[in-house]
């Protein structure tokens, strides 16, 4: 079981670009969930996928979009990049109904210059 | 006030003791509680979850919830080296029927020396 898994691993944009990043869920996993870690916190949460629809959303601009493909893989998409955006962005997959047991992919560096 | 509260430390303490780490929470709708250690550089792996109040034990970490007080732990006995990394406690309310999405503590930065 490879777990879930992210690409690329790091990023440097400019500000201003657009950015797209990559998730593959664990085997059995069909809800993907996408989180924004700052240095020294805790990760907060972007948004939910779950049958191919946003199922729920943080406090995140909608700068910040999201897609799930029919294989349960996801895409997080950041336009218009600002230099707060420079963060680890992490993938965390559950199975339906189990959105406790997230369990994350190693994330994607992004640094905005 | 943040909706989860948790000391960032760091915490050092010597290999063999124990470990207790915290946080406390405002939200009485939450229901379910995790704890994810995460290595420096690394995404966070789930430690261990509990659904309401109670203990729960797994190897060396027990994971105990206090909603009455709004208070979570967890201890790690015999604490190791490798058990250095950062805690982070995260917490989950059911929403509509289904869990809502996982709300983090800052995370506990441990260090266990030899």
């Amino acid at each position: 079981d490879a777990g879930v898994t992210q690409s690329p691993t790091h990023l440097i944009k400019t500000r201003g670009q657009q950015v797209t990043l990559r998730c593959s869920p664990k085997s059995g996993h069909d809800t993907v969930s996408w989180y924004q870690q700052a240095l020294g916190q805790g990760p907060q949460f972007i948004f939910q996928y779950y049958e191919e629809e946003e199922r729920q959303r943080g406090n995140f601009p909608d700068r910040f979009s999201g897609h799930q493909f029919p294989n349960y893989s996801s895409e997080l998409n950041v336009n218009a990049l600002l230099l707060g955006d420079s963060a680890l962005y992490l993938c965390a997959s559950s199975p339906s109904g189990y959105s406790y047991e997230q369990y994350f992919g190693p994330g994607t560096r992004l640094t905005v210059t | 006030q943040k909706e989860v509260e948790q000391d960032p430390g760091p915490l050092s303490v010597p290999e063999g003791a124990i470990v207790s780490l915290n946080c406390t929470y405002s939200n009485s709708a939450f229901q379910y509680f995790m704890w994810y250690r995460q290595y420096s550089r690394k995404g966070p792996e789930l430690l261990m979850y509990t659904y309401s109040s109670g203990n729960k034990e797994d190897g060396r970490f027990t994971a105990q919830v206090d909603k009455s007080s709004k208070y979570i732990s967890l201890f790690i006995r015999d604490s190791q080296p490798s058990d250095s990394a950062t805690y982070l406690c995260a917490m989950s309310a059911i929403l509509g029927g289904s869990q809502g999405n996982l709300i983090f503590g800052k995370g506990t930065k441990l260090s266990v020396k030899p």
